[in-house]
């Protein structure tokens, strides 16, 4: 069955430093691969998607994250953090954008002053 | 254009009562589907409903049911809460050929 892997339950990162935040999935198939945000009480937003291509896909919110087929991973990554990103972050997988979604555990990401 | 919407916000039941929670999609989409998400959890598969049928069901018991209406609006219905139940639930909606799915704000649910 397929799974998604986030290992970092907790990241604390400085304000205007980078960040990483790592996703690994397990999938018969290379999956479309998607990065939500989540902020307290809210619903998912949709930060950026990966179908094919180049395995380097841009966002929203100035983030990026890099598909790598080899180590079966998508990390998201952002140059410099602001303290509006502190939220929780969800790396999904799906057959298709239209088919169910299967979501890791989630990463909080907490941004220090 | 509208978002997806959920309804209610908030609600507080008691173990062994039953709940309807509320879904309108986005304006064109005609799928809708229905996550749970436990607190400290990813969102967790519910059910997928498109043209008013069931297209996939996740792991859930037979307390769990849903339908879709034809204005592709839908309800998700549990009975017999167990304090377990007590999570997000998320709606999303999307369009067959697209590339992702919409959430609304969710409903949030306390067993007690």
């Amino acid at each position: 069955a397929q799974s998604v892997t986030q290992p970092d339950i907790h990241i604390t990162v400085s304000e205007g430093a980078s960040l990483e935040l790592r996703c690994n999935y397990s999938y018969g198939a290379t999956p479309y691969l998607f990065w939500y945000v989540q902020s307290p009480g809210q619903g998912l937003q949709l930060l950026l998607k990966y179908f094919s291509g180049d395995t380097l896909v841009q966002g929203i919110k100035g983030f990026e994250a890099e598909f790598k087929r080899s180590q079966s991973s998508f990390n998201l990554r952002k140059p410099s953090v602001h303290w509006s990103d502190a939220a929780e972050y969800f790396c999904a997988v799906a057959l298709t954008g239209f088919q169910k979604l299967v979501f890791g555990t989630g990463t909080r990401l907490l941004v220090s002053p | 254009d509208a978002g997806v919407t959920q309804s209610p916000t908030h609600l507080i039941k008691t173990r062994g009562q039953h709940v309807t929670l509320r879904c309108s999609p986005i304006s064109g989409h005609k799928s809708v589907s229905w996550y749970q998400q436990v607190l400290g959890q990813g969102p967790q598969f519910i059910f997928q409903y498109y043209e008013k049928e069931e297209r996939g069901r996740g792991n859930f018991p037979d307390r769990f049911s849903a339908r879709q209406f034809p204005n592709y609006s839908s309800e998700l219905n549990v009975n017999a809460l167990l304090l377990g139940d007590s999570a997000l639930y998320l709606c999303a909606s999307s369009s067959p050929g697209a590339d992702e799915q919409y959430f609304g704000p969710g409903t949030r649910l306390t067993v007690t």
